[in-house]
Parts: structure tokens; sequence; C-alpha cells
């Protein structure tokens, strides 16, 4: 089992659309979960991050955490074509320095 | 306010020969880390610098060393490079707690022929 799970896409939405974008996680004890965007041949820019279990809004992201079922979200509303992008799910692991990634969800926003 | 820079941008070196990475954090912090990401991939942890030391390290090999200066600027050194070592290589800077975002800067695309 991989550490860090994302479903690879690509995930096609229309403009305006919500896009759901999830990662799960095997290491019970990670305390901290992050989502990055990365457009193609450029690096990640974090865009979220989340420790608490529930919801976390910011614009038009909002990530939400599950920590009993080991998942992490990424919603993104009224999408738009510049969302077009790889989204990176990282988690801290537990007593660690180190981030593992997963190997990302390529969204195509289509208009 | 400066974010991470790195330089080079793109380098195009043989197989065995050596190379060397650099790294200035963004202002304010003090831990830097380097990543490698193969194409496709997701970023890989090469090893994490705090206090001019390794603190961490992930699964590479002794070929990858690195070294943090006083002024918190890093230095990525890969000797013997493989064809495998082509890829793009990130710094990403912190504070230097747990948990802390990691900020990164535009990477090192490395090509090994």
């Amino acid at each position: 089992q991989k550490e860090v799970e994302q479903n690879s896409g690509p995930l096609s939405v229309p403009e305006g659309a919500i896009a759901s974008l999830n990662c799960t996680y095997s290491d019970r004890g990670s305390q901290s979960f992050f989502w990055y965007r990365q457009y193609s041949g450029k690096s990640p820019e974090l865009i979220m991050f989340i420790y608490s279990n529930g919801d976390k809004e910011d614009g038009r992201f909002t990530a939400q955490l599950n920590k009993a079922s080991q998942y992490v979200s990424l919603l993104i509303r009224d999408s738009q074509p510049s969302d077009s992008a790889t989204y990176l799910c990282a988690v801290a692991t537990s007593g660690t320095y180190k981030y593992i990634f997963g190997t990302g969800t390529r969204l195509k926003v289509l208009a | 306010d400066a974010g991470v820079t790195q330089s080079p941008t793109h380098l195009i070196k043989t197989r065995g020969q050596q190379v060397t990475l650099r790294c200035s954090p963004k202002s304010g912090h003090d831990t830097v880390s380097w990543y490698q990401q193969a194409l496709g991939q997701g970023p890989q942890f090469i090893f994490q610098y705090y206090e001019e030391e390794e603190r961490q390290r992930g699964n590479f090999p002794d070929r990858f060393s690195g070294h943090q200066f006083p002024n918190y600027s890093s230095e990525l050194n890969v000797n013997a490079l493989l064809l495998g070592d082509s890829a793009l290589y990130l710094c990403a800077s912190s504070f230097g707690q747990l948990n802390e975002k990691l900020f990164f800067g535009s990477g090192t695309q490395l090509s090994v022929l």
C-alpha cells in the first residue's frame, strides 16, 4: 500500500462546476496535511493546509480532513480553466520532518 | 520579500559527473529540505538541513549529499551521476518545527545524458 494515494486522473469538470480531489494516507499518526497545485513545468505551490478534523475554507477552496478514515479532500468551487493543473496531496509523517507526497491528480477544467 | 530561489534552472550533465545545486530559503526561514521529482511522480524527500546539520534523510544513496551555510542557504551535491538521476530537484524552505508549511523554489531541471 502506498503511503499517500491519489487518483492520477485526469479529472475533467466543466467551467463553473465543483471539482473534488481525494487523497488517502496510511500513517494513522500523521498530523498535518497539505494541498499543492503544480502547473506543468513549474514547482508546487501551497494552496491549502489543514491540521484538524473537519473543513477549512479559503476562498473557492475547501479542505476536508477525516482522520478516522485517513482521508483528506480538496474541493474547488466555481472551477476555472486556470485551475487546470496537477494537485498534489502531502502528508507530514508523525514525528518526522519528512513529507510524503502523492503522485498527484491532474485536473482539467473545460471552458 | 524574496521567496525561495534556486540555481541553476536547467543543467545538462553526463553519466559519472558531479553536480551542485543551490538554494536560498524564503526570508525568515531557517530550514531547507530537498526533494527529487521524476516526471509524472510526486516529490520524493532527499534530506533536510537545520542549524547547518542534516536533520533527516530519505531513501537516497550516499551519492547525494548536502550542506547548509550560516545564512541558511543550502547546496545539494550529487556524485557519480546516473541516467536515473534526471529529474526536477526542488528546494523547500520552512521554519524549523514539525508540521510546518513547505514553500518551494522554482526547481532545477537536471538532465543526465
